[in-house]
Formats: structure tokens, sequence, C-alpha cells
């Protein structure tokens, strides 16, 4: 099953352009990971921002959570065309990373 | 390795055949997971290892899949009498004991059940 939910299903930008996926998820997390993912190939991670965080950066991307509302955003800023991918959040409810479970992802496109 | 290695990469079989699909992890990465992907989906965890014990089969569809790590590296997952709804992406990933959390996947193996 996938726990996390992800919004919107595809995004279409221009480049330059920001861009915004969310992330919802059901029961609590220990930390909350992003990954992207280009067609075809395997997952990168990108970050990881745990539970008692509230927001990460890392160059041009930033991650907040609010655990209150079981939800994270993942903000790439000044997209490029080769941002052009899937994003996925998976979430570690364990504290052990025996096993993130992955949401539906978002499927980025950057247009020139 | 300088990375996570699968294969085949690419694997067409026949309804009710037998498959193997290999996964050789980061070296000295003592965690190994499985997860299947099928089209437009995320992946779907399967099952997790730490060092050579299954720690978590619980994603395991049903008893045609096994999975094995007999030396605590190169694991081998194992899916007898295929079926067509088998068919999909397998990622096998690897992370550092004691890491952040952070998982490392190979390119996957595609499966397709004719």
């Amino acid at each position: 099953s996938q726990q996390g939910e992800e919004d919107p299903q595809a995004l279409s930008i221009q480049e330059g352009e920001n861009a915004t996926m969310n992330c919802s998820y059901k029961t609590s997390i220990n930390n909350l990971q992003w990954y992207r993912q280009n067609s075809g190939r395997g997952l990168v991670h990108l970050i990881l921002i745990r539970s008692n965080e509230r927001e990460k950066h890392s160059g041009r991307l930033r991650v907040t959570l609010d655990t209150s509302k079981k939800s994270s955003s993942l903000l790439i800023t000044a997209s490029r065309a080769a941002d052009t991918a899937s994003y996925f959040c998976a979430t570690d409810h364990t504290g052990t990373a025996s096993k993130l479970t992955f949401g539906t992802g978002t499927r980025l496109q950057v247009t020139l | 390795g300088a990375g996570v290695s699968q294969t085949p990469s690419n694997k067409v079989t026949e309804k009710g055949k037998y498959v193997e699909l290999r996964c050789d992890p980061i070296s000295g990465h003592t965690a190994l997971y499985w997860y299947r992907q099928s089209l437009g989906q995320g992946p779907e965890f399967l099952i997790y290892f730490q060092g050579t014990g299954a720690a978590d089969d619980s994603g395991l569809p049903n008893d045609r899949f096994f999975a094995v790590r007999p030396e605590g590296s190169v694991s081998t997952l194992k899916i007898q009498r295929t079926e067509r709804g088998d068919s999909a992406v397998y990622l096998c990933a690897s992370r550092l004991a004691g890491g952040t959390g952070e998982l490392f996947f190979g390119e996957g193996s595609r499966l397709t059940v004719l």
C-alpha cells in the first residue's frame, strides 16, 4: 500500500519558474524524504527532513514539514529543463528506515 | 561497486515460468531493500534485509515471491509461476547501517510476463 499522496499528479511549468509539490501522509513519521526519478531510471535521494524539523534547504530545494497536518512540500526554485522528472515523497514510520513508504509521485515537466 | 547494480535490466518471460532477479548493493551497505514499481505508480515495498536475514518481508504479495541474501551482500528475488500481473519494474536499494536513512537505488529490472 502507498501511504503518501502527492499533489498535483502532474505539473508543467516554464524554465525559470518555481515548482511546488505537496505530499500528505496518514500516520506519524520519524522522517520524510524526497526522491527524484528520471524516466526509466532508478530513484535518487534529494533531501531528508526529520519530524522535529520544520524546514530544510539544499541548493535550489526547499522542503517544509507540518506534522500537525501530516503534510510536506517540496519547492524547486528557478527550475531548469533538467529538473524534468517524477518526484516522490517517502515516509519512515519506524525510525529505523526499515521500510520507506513511497507516495504516488508528481510528474514535473519543465519546458524551455 | 560504485553503485547498486541490478541484472537483468530487462526480462521477458511467459506466464508460469520461474524468474530470478539479482541485486548487487553498494559495498559495505548492510541494509538491502526490494521494491516493485508499476507504471505511473510509486515504488511499493516488498522486503528488507539487514545482513543475511529478512527483517521485514511484509510486502511480499504471496508465496510465489521469495528473496535471499545468503552472504549479506548480493540478493536474489525469486518469482515462481509468474503471472501477467507480476509485470513491473523491480527496484533494489541499499543503505549504510547507521546512516542518515538515505536509500541508494539501482536502475531496476523490468519484468514483462506475456
